[in-house]
């Protein structure tokens, strides 16, 4: 059936360095593709957003980029910093009123300084 | 502060018990949600109100019992649960259009069945 994976569930960094967290999904059908971050003991947190018809998006020290060949989501984190700290999450939507979002397992990020 | 406003925050009840969790959205969204999350799982998707109508149960025992009076308000009734039922229940809400349907999430409930 349908999912979205996580390619690793740990991830440690040390400060200033980048970071680089990679999920893969199943339904080729998906068109848009969120990442969260979840801190402990709060809800998850929007990040960013990409759709389908777009292979790349930038925000603030953040960047999702979209490979549908091979179904891979990544997000890329500049310069790392403590409070990047959490738990990240990526989301598909899976149906077309686009409203099942289905998250991934979660990376947690560890930052040192 | 997210819009997203949960109650009770921490809740411990009994398996015989019944009690309820409130959920309030603050900002003007059309569609909302109610997630579980389990620790070493995924956020799993348990209702999806658009409109006020349920559209989406993903087979969620009938001890969940979610309820929609508006589209800024959500409750999910508890009857009888199972200690396994002990999870953080999210609530979130969206504006769901062509351009997207970005989900916006409370802080959650921690419910502990004992």
């Amino acid at each position: 059936g349908e999912s979205v994976g996580l390619h690793l569930p740990t991830l440690s960094v040390q400060e200033g360095d980048n970071s680089i967290i990679n999920c893969a999904y199943s339904n080729s059908a998906s068109d848009y593709f969120i990442w969260y971050k979840q801190e402990s003991g709060k809800g998850p947190q929007f990040i960013i957003d990409i759709r389908s018809n777009m292979d790349k998006r930038q925000g603030q020290r953040v960047t999702v980029l979209l490979n549908k060949t091979v179904k891979h989501l990544s997000l890329q984190i500049a310069a790392t910093q403590p409070g990047d700290s959490a738990v990240y999450f990526c989301a598909e939507i899976l149906n077309q009123a686009g409203t099942a979002l289905i998250f991934g397992k979660g990376t947690t990020l560890s930052v040192s300084s | 502060e997210t819009g997203v406003t949960q109650t009770p925050r921490h809740l411990v009840m009994g398996m015989t018990n019944k009690k309820s969790l409130k959920c309030e959205q603050h900002l003007g969204h059309n569609a909302m949600y109610w997630y579980k999350q389990s620790a070493k799982k995924p956020l799993e998707l348990m209702f999806v109100y658009n409109f006020k109508e349920q559209t989406e149960n993903n087979s969620v025992p009938s001890r969940f019992s979610p309820e929609c009076p508006n589209s800024s308000h959500l409750f999910l009734h508890l009857h009888t649960l199972q200690p396994e039922d002990s999870a953080l229940y999210l609530c979130a809400s969206s504006q769901v259009s062509d351009s997207g349907n970005t989900i916006y999430f409370g802080e959650g409930s921690w419910l502990t069945v004992v």
